[in-house]
């Protein structure tokens, strides 16, 4: 099935910083997301790019469909952006199901 | 919000026990999900729900069943527990291929 990897696997941060976290991904895929998932467990919805560039604010996300890669940029980080981030595929070949990647853990320090 | 609520919200159980996880949603979507998340695991799909009486497998189904007899709910069923199975459980719908998440339950398997 489709592998889905992440990186960094963790990295930390001084408040204010920027990041890039990358997601590439082995097959084609229908469908792309990013998630949040805070210190409490609470899952997150970031974006939902399955190509094509989009931003929120401070966060941004460009996904790649072509060469199987999406990454999510972080701006002026804050300690509310630390947790792990997702990234969350839907195969071309089985467009039901959503595999997610092992996550970036990411902490922002003041 | 998507209107996912899921029931209960933590447990404790003992091995060899029935358990049964409730994920209610309020809004009519076809897909439902439910996924298992563990530390160095990020979070794995278990079952997954098309409609009413349909369902398939994801990745890790071994050991759970599913049920979905109305729209509105999606039940998740470990037959007999094991230790293996204690986790943190997240349902989850789908809304215009996006996937959002309910709040989690906490099982711990003694």
């Amino acid at each position: 099935g489709i592998q889905v990897e992440q990186s960094p696997p963790d990295l930390i941060l001084q408040e204010g910083a920027n990041s890039t976290l990358r997601c590439n991904f082995s097959d084609s895929v229908n469908n792309l997301q990013w998630f949040h998932q805070n210190p409490w467990g609470q899952l997150i919805n970031l974006f939902y790019i399955p190509s094509g560039t989009k931003q929120n604010g401070r966060l941004s996300a460009t996904t790649v469909a072509t060469e199987r890669y999406s990454l999510l940029y972080i701006s002026s980080s804050q300690t509310t952006d630390s947790g792990v981030y997702f990234c969350a595929v839907s195969p071309k070949t089985s467009y039901d199901k959503v595999i997610f990647g092992p996550g970036t853990s990411l902490s922002v320090i003041p | 919000d998507a209107g996912i609520t899921q029931s209960p919200r933590h447990k404790v159980t003992e091995t060899g026990t029935p358990v049964t996880l409730r994920c209610h949603q309020t809004e009519n979507h076809r897909y439902m999900y439910w996924y298992r998340q563990d530390p160095g695991h990020g979070l794995r799909l278990i079952h997954y729900s098309y409609g009413v009486k349909d369902t398939d497998k994801g990745e890790v189904s071994d050991g759970y069943s599913v049920s979905r007899s109305k729209t509105e709910d999606f039940l998740l069923t470990l037959e007999s527990a094991t230790s293996s199975q204690t986790s943190v459980y997240f349902c989850a719908i789908s809304s215009h291929n996006e996937q959002f998440f309910g709040p989690g339950t906490r099982l711990t398997v003694l």
